[in-house]
């Protein structure tokens, strides 16, 4: 199974960006980069997806390296309410979905 | 729309005590998945389904057993209960396509004293 694998924390700056990197060296051509989040007590919430462009929405951008082993999370302006586990996940064609252990955003004001 | 529905929120277990946690959506989404949270620790896939009469094995699968007799249910069940069972348990719906995302309810906390 195409692993993912992300740093255990990171710490940001309220009003910064933060760039959440992920590897996946194993990904194959059709498999899909999923971010999600999980705030404390929650279930886990859809962030982004891409599969070979970056791409954009209201929440954050993804930017996937040209070779798709490796792609990175951006909040363009990170608030007290993005902090939260970060998980990084393959949609593989055959409908297993795993999750790694995270990375957990810790925010300062 | 309720989107995805865990019952119960709560369960407190003896050990060796037998349980059924269901899942329901509303969705009419083909996969479903449960998951399990150890405290600290990110998810790990207990079992899943890609359509109604059909499961598959996750990550973690010894100790439990899944059922999906109707699209819209996806059981899960633990025979005898044991406290390495105790956890916080999700589970997640989504459509066929890759490139749809998954819903998660908002789990159910088990306890196996």
């Amino acid at each position: 199974d195409a692993k993912t694998t992300q740093p255990n924390s990171m710490e940001s700056n309220e009003e910064e960006p933060v760039h959440l990197p992920c590897n996946h060296s194993t990904i194959s051509g059709t498999d899909y980069i999923h971010w999600y989040r999980q705030l404390p007590s929650q279930g886990p919430e859809y962030v982004i997806h891409g599969l070979t462009s970056n791409v954009n929405n209201r929440m954050a951008s993804l930017a996937i390296a040209e070779d798709r082993k490796s792609s990175t999370l951006i909040l363009h302006r990170a608030t007290l309410r993005d902090a939260a586990v970060y998980y990084c996940i393959l949609i593989t064609n055959a409908g297993k979905s795993t999750f790694g252990d995270g990375t957990t955003l810790t925010v300062k004001p | 729309n309720a989107g995805v529905t865990q019952t119960p929120k709560f369960r407190v277990l003896k050990t060796g005590q037998s349980m059924t946690l269901l899942c329901a959506q509303d969705m009419n989404h083909e996969y479903m998945y449960w998951y399990r949270q150890d405290p600290g620790m990110g998810l790990r896939l207990i079992h899943y389904s890609v359509g109604e009469g059909t499961t598959a094995k996750g990550e973690v699968p010894d100790g439990y057993n899944v059922s999906r007799l109707k699209k819209q249910n996806f059981l899960l069940g633990l025979e005898s209960a044991a406290p390495s069972q105790t956890s916080v348990y999700f589970c997640a719906s989504r459509i066929q396509k890759r490139n749809s995302p998954l819903h998660f309810g908002n789990g159910t906390r088990l306890t196996v004293t």
